[in-house]
């Protein structure tokens, strides 16, 4: 069975750090992973989305990576907002035609003091 | 509206009343999923549906739940009898296509349960 891990659960710096969010799992056949945010009383939002053939994908200021083979990725957030305070959810979709569901990480609690 | 929706957003029951969940996803969406996340944790997987036709069930913990999708646009989750271990944040989601060319997951605001 797919597990997903995060680390670190908590996170809080102080604005304009860059900073890194790590993410595992234990399967390495997957289809896809995803980067989500969600704030306080909302859903998610996708924030990139990286298909199992590619290393990274970049929009803005987070650039997120992806080693298949180790079971690893990383959300790299640069020049830190309080406005990017939320939880961070990485998830992975399975290499499996009948395992369309996302797998979650437990997420990143994330406070960015102004 | 553009994206998913959900009502209602908060629900209160006491514990062995029947409570139902509805999602609106996303027009022409056909793929349409349930998750369930508890305080403090991430999201867990409970049925995925293909149009009408629910292909995965795999993830829901008792069949005291059990959801619907009858014309393939509107979902509702029901839990029979609830208890308080079904305290939660229940997520619905849906995506443009299917199978393996299921594409990202657009998610609504989420309904929080509570049972007390």
């Amino acid at each position: 069975k797919q597990e997903v891990t995060q680390i670190p659960a908590a996170l809080s710096v102080p604005e304009g750090e860059n900073l890194v969010l790590n993410c595992s799992f234990t399967d390495s056949a997957i289809y896809n992973l995803q980067w989500f945010r969600q704030d306080p009383g909302k859903g998610l939002t996708s924030l990139l989305l990286i298909q199992s053939s590619q290393r990274e994908q970049t929009s803005g200021r987070l650039n997120a990576s992806l080693d298949k083979s180790s079971g690893r990725s990383t959300l790299y957030i640069a020049a830190s907002q309080p406005g990017d305070s939320a939880t961070y959810l990485c998830a992975v979709k399975e290499d499996d035609n009948a395992g369309n569901m996302l797998t979650f990480g437990g997420g990143t609690r994330l406070m960015v003091k102004p | 509206g553009a994206g998913v929706s959900q009502s209602p957003r908060y629900k209160v029951a006491k514990r062995g009343q029947d409570v139902a969940l509805r999602c609106d996803p996303i027009s022409g969406h056909v793929s349409l999923f349930w998750y369930q996340q508890a305080l403090g944790q991430g999201p867990e997987f409970l049925t995925y549906f293909q149009n009408e036709a629910q292909l995965d069930k795999s993830g829901l913990p008792s069949d005291r739940f059990f959801a619907e999708r009858p014309e393939g646009s509107v979902s509702t989750l029901k839990i029979q009898r609830t208890q308080q271990e079904d305290s939660a944040v229940y997520l619905c989601a849906s995506s443009r296509g299917f199978g393996v060319f299921t594409d990202t997951q657009y998610f609504g605001p989420g309904t929080r349960l509570t049972v007390l």
